[in-house]
C-alpha cells in the first residue's frame, strides 16, 4: 500500500524556520511529481507548493513564494518542505501528496495525502 | 488566479436521499475537476478526478459531471459513512485551488 509520512511540525515563534520531511514507501518515488497542500485550523485546503519528479521544477502559492522552499531526494524516497520567515497565518497542517498527473492526465490530482503534521507559529 | 466556488456549504441529508454538491470555476478549466473527501481529523482522499472517473475504492454511489465552468458532484444514495467535507480542486494551471467545502451532515 502507498504510503506517505509527514514529520517536523512544531510550535516556533514568528520569524522563525522549519523544515518538514515527507518519507515515500511503496511505490516508485522518483517517478512521481509531489505536492505540499496545507489546512489552518477549522478551515478549507490550500496548495502550497509542487515539485517535479527530478526536482527540475518547482511551483509555489504566492503566499509562500519567496519564503519557503520545496524539495526532494529521490534515493532517500523523501520529499522535502524548508520554512522560512515563518507567519501566524502559516499554522496549519500541512500534508504531502503524490501527483497522479502522470497516471491520470487530468493535471495535478492528489492521491494518496498523508496524515499531516501540525505547524503551529506563535509567540 | 482560478476562483472555485462551491455550494452549499453545508447540507443535511437522511439516509438513502440524493446528495447534489456544484462547483463553479471562474473561467473555463474544460474537465481539470477533482473532487476529495475528507473526513473529521482525517486528510482528504481522492474520490473523483477528471470531472467524472471515478477513483479506485471509491464507492459507485459517488459520480462527477460538468465541464468547462459548472462541475457536480453526486451521492445517489446517501450513507451514514459519507458524513465528511467534500472539497472540489481545479488541476488546469497552478496556483492549483480549492472550493471552500461543503460539510455533509446524516441525519
Amino acid at each position: 500500500e502507498v504510503h506517505l509520512v509527514e514529520s517536523g511540525g512544531d510550535l516556533v515563534q514568528p520569524g522563525g524556520s522549519l523544515r518538514l520531511s515527507c518519507a515515500a514507501s511503496e511505490f516508485t518515488f522518483s517517478y512521481y511529481e509531489m505536492n505540499w497542500v496545507r489546512q489552518a485550523p477549522g478551515k478549507g485546503l490550500e496548495w502550497v507548493s509542487y515539485i517535479g519528479s527530478t526536482d527540475d521544477t518547482t511551483r509555489y502559492a504566492d503566499s509562500v513564494k519567496g519564503r519557503f522552499t520545496i524539495s526532494r531526494d529521490n534515493a532517500k524516497n523523501s520529499l522535502y518542505l524548508q520554512m522560512d520567515s515563518l507567519r501566524v497565518e502559516d499554522t496549519a497542517v500541512y500534508y504531502c501528496a503524490r501527483d497522479r498527473k502522470r497516471d491520470f492526465g487530468s493535471g495535478s490530482t492528489f492521491d494518496p495525502w498523508g496524515q499531516g503534521t501540525l505547524v503551529t507559529v506563535s509567540s | 488566479d482560478i476562483q472555485m466556488t462551491q455550494s452549499p456549504s453545508s447540507l443535511s441529508a437522511s439516509v438513502g436521499d440524493r446528495v447534489t454538491i456544484t462547483c463553479r470555476a471562474s473561467l473555463n478549466i474544460i474537465r481539470y475537476l477533482n473532487w476529495y473527501q475528507q473526513k473529521p481529523g482525517k486528510a482528504p482522499e481522492l474520490l473523483i478526478y477528471g470531472a467524472s472517473n471515478l477513483q479506485g475504492g471509491a464507492p459507485s454511489r459517488f459520480s462527477g459531471s460538468g465541464s468547462e465552468t459548472d462541475f457536480t458532484l453526486t451521492i445517489s444514495s446517501v450513507q451514514p459513512e459519507d458524513s465528511a467535507t467534500y472539497y472540489c480542486q481545479q488541476s488546469y494551471m497552478t496556483p492549483l485551488t480549492f472550493g471552500g467545502g461543503t460539510k455533509v451532515e446524516i441525519k
